[in-house]
């Protein structure tokens, strides 16, 4: 099983507000991923890194944004969240393969 | 465009049969090929990975095949089991960036019953 880990699992929060979502990773990968999921459709990446103090957009828009101050740790900060936000989030870093994080399911009310 | 197109999008088998599912892209130039099981409010799982050339790999109860000239993947189950229920996804990797930009298919939902 991968080292890569996020949190929350599960958020409900109400429009308007400042959320982070964390994800860490302990296998030393420079690259990292944040991709947004619906039910039952694909993967749309959102923002990723090659490296500390890395950031890109990927090819889904997005008002969230991205930080990569250390190796291991890509946050991922919505400053006013929406209902539109709501969807499931996922990290991933890579070496050789992706390797995927359990995801957190953001709800906004 | 490049696309990945997964068929069927959702089948129904019944514990200890067999199960193919397929995956048909457009992705040029091809770099690699990996099949991922995604189990219900998880994050994806590698199950395999192939070049370009390379023909089928197996992993345990699962063999993936591949046809780089149609541009064809199957994943096939043997004797499935319950545990097997969960989203299959396809996904194919460029050689034109850096990146390596993965292109994901929407997914095949397998549900075993008893």
């Amino acid at each position: 099983e991968a080292d890569i880990y996020q949190t929350p699992r599960y958020l409900v929060i109400g429009t308007g507000k400042k959320i982070t979502l964390e994800c860490s990773q302990t296998m030393g990968h420079d690259k990292m991923y944040w991709y947004q999921q619906d039910p039952g459709m694909e993967l749309h990446l959102i923002h990723y890194s090659y490296g500390v103090n890395s950031t890109e957009k990927g090819d889904l828009s997005s008002e969230s944004t991205v930080s990569r101050i250390r190796t291991e740790h890509f946050p991922l900060t919505l400053e006013s969240a929406r209902p539109s936000h709501t969807s499931q989030y996922l990290c991933a870093s890579s070496g050789d393969t992706q390797y995927f994080g359990p995801g957190t399911r953001l709800t906004v009310l | 465009k490049n696309q990945v197109e997964q068929s069927p999008q959702s089948l129904i088998i019944l514990e200890g049969k067999n199960c193919t599912l397929q995956c048909n892209y457009t992705v040029s130039p091809f770099s690699n090929l990996r099949w991922y099981k995604q189990d219900t409010g998880r994050g994806p799982v590698s199950l395999t990975i192939m070049t370009f050339s390379e023909n089928t790999k197996s992993n345990g109860r699962y063999t993936a095949t591949l046809d780089a000239d149609t541009k064809q993947s199957s994943l096939h189950i043997t004797a499935s089991q319950l545990s097997d229920s969960a989203s299959y996804i396809c996904v194919v990797s460029d050689r034109g960036s850096t990146l390596g930009r993965l292109y994901f298919g929407r997914g095949t939902q397998l549900t075993v019953w008893p």
